[in-house]
């Protein structure tokens, strides 16, 4: 079956550092993988998504991805923090099949952001 | 541009009652789904809806069910509501050709059961 596992319940980092976000699967084919941040309240919005090709993917805001399939990894990364970052951030993978699909969400990373 | 509306925002029920949570998204999507976040948990599916006329349980469908009224709305109630069932309802949509996954969310609905 289809999981994701997200390691950090919580992190704090202080603007301006840089931060990765972990994030592993477990899925039988290739997957396809997706980073989602809600901001406090709101629903959730797409950073980025994995389909094929290119294991690094860019995403909105200045976030990116790389995608490790000998590490069944697909771990967040932004070089430069900033305080609107805070967040909380969700790692998924599609279980894809029939007329549709279904994500499989992990747990998530709450991430906050010291001045 | 609306996008995914859900109303309520906020309700409080006592154990027992039944209750309505309202989805309609306004971008001609053909999927539409319900998902459950609780703490510590993620978010879970509920329900989906693949187009207009089908709907299908996911992982936690017990306590739930779901109407596909149309193309543009998608319902979910809760016909005699528990303390478990607590939590801040989700509804997104996606659009049929769109890739998997790339689902479009509300701002969702927070239900507390007494």
């Amino acid at each position: 079956a289809q999981s994701v596992t997200q390691p950090d319940i919580h992190i704090t980092v202080s603007e301006g550092a840089s931060l990765e976000l972990r994030c592993n699967y477990s899925y039988g084919a290739t997957p396809y993988l997706f980073w989602y941040v809600q901001s406090p309240g709101q629903g959730l919005q797409l950073l980025l998504k994995y389909f094929s090709g290119d294991t690094l993917v860019q995403g909105i805001k200045g976030f990116e991805a790389e995608f490790k399939r000998s590490q069944s990894s697909f771990n967040l990364r932004k070089p430069s923090v900033h305080w609107s970052d805070a967040a909380e951030y969700f790692c998924a993978v599609a279980a894809y099949g029939g007329a549709t699909n279904k994500l499989i969400f992990g747990t998530g990373t709450l991430l906050a952001v010291q001045p | 541009n609306a996008g995914v509306t859900q109303t309520p925002k906020f309700q409080v029920l006592k154990t027992g009652q039944s209750m309505t949570l309202q989805c309609a998204q306004d971008m001609n999507h053909n999927s539409m789904y319900w998902y459950r976040q609780d703490p510590g948990m993620g978010l879970r599916l509920i329900y989906y809806s693949a187009s207009e006329g089908t709907t299908d349980k996911g992982e936690v469908p017990n306590g739930y069910n779901v109407s596909r009224l149309n193309k543009r709305e998608f319902s979910l109630r809760l016909e005699s509501a528990a303390p478990s069932q607590t939590s801040v309802y989700f509804c997104a949509s996606r659009a049929a050709g769109q890739g998997p996954g790339e689902l479009f969310f509300g701002e969702g609905s927070r239900l507390t059961v007494l």
